[in-house]
């Protein structure tokens, strides 16, 4: 399978605990971005890498969720003292880039916070 | 800036009807417009994208959109509903000013599809 995969798929945890989710994109794509997705609306933008830059941040993007991509390929999200508000499932896109404008989407990582 | 609307939050036909679902859109530069359609617990499929080439565009599953400058929408259609395009359906615009590439989605239109 040479698409976006994403891992864990399902993350439970409790309120304060602290979680990181994975994201490969697909292989030849220099752009990542993670967007965040709740019930009933549409995915909404956090962040965007190209290669291991991370070039802009959403404001969505609290002091408490830090992404990297250390090598330009991988990537990961963490998310440091969880809040119940944080429950959502979040997406992983990755693209080639310049005139490129397409994206192409992981299956996501629904995250659960109780 | 740029921005999404999705006309209607649910839409429900009868299989073998027509599908019509609406997207407005709003973009200080010339937009980069996709139709994604999401199953659940799954991540975001492309349907369809117009970047700047001609105004009807036709994408997978017999979907396609018309471009509408003068209307600022991007309208998704499809002659036939079939069982299996019950989903949601989501419409993006990507930035084309700061080359960022992201995109900007509609808060989705859930596609119901009758027998």
């Amino acid at each position: 399978d040479t698409g976006v995969s994403q891992d864990p798929r399902h993350k439970i945890t409790k309120r304060g605990q602290n979680v990181t989710f994975r994201c490969d994109p697909i292989s030849e794509h220099n752009r990542l971005y993670w967007y965040r997705q709740t019930l009933g609306q549409g995915p909404e933008f956090l962040t965007y890498f190209q290669n291991e830059a991370q070039l802009e941040k959403s404001r969505l993007l609290s002091d408490r969720f830090s992404a990297e991509r250390p090598k330009g390929s991988f990537s990961t999200l963490e998310i440091q003292r969880t809040e119940q508000g944080d429950s959502a499932m979040y997406l992983c896109a990755s693209s080639l880039g310049g005139s490129s404008r397409e994206q192409f989407f992981g299956p996501g990582t629904r995250l659960t916070v109780l | 800036a740029q921005s999404v609307t999705q006309l209607g939050s649910h839409v429900s036909v009868s299989e073998g009807a027509l599908v019509l679902l609406r997207c407005n859109y709003s973009s200080s530069v010339p937009p980069y417009l996709f139709w994604y359609v999401q199953y659940p617990n799954q991540g975001l499929q492309l349907l369809l994208k117009y970047t700047s080439a001609a105004t009807l565009v036709k994408g997978i599953n017999g979907f396609e959109a018309e471009f509408k400058k003068s209307e600022t929408s991007f309208h998704l259609t499809k002659p036939s509903a079939h069982m299996s395009d019950a989903a949601e359906y989501f419409c993006a615009v990507s930035d084309g000013d700061t080359n960022a590439g992201k995109s900007t989605f509609g808060d989705g239109t859930t596609l119901t599809v009758k027998p």
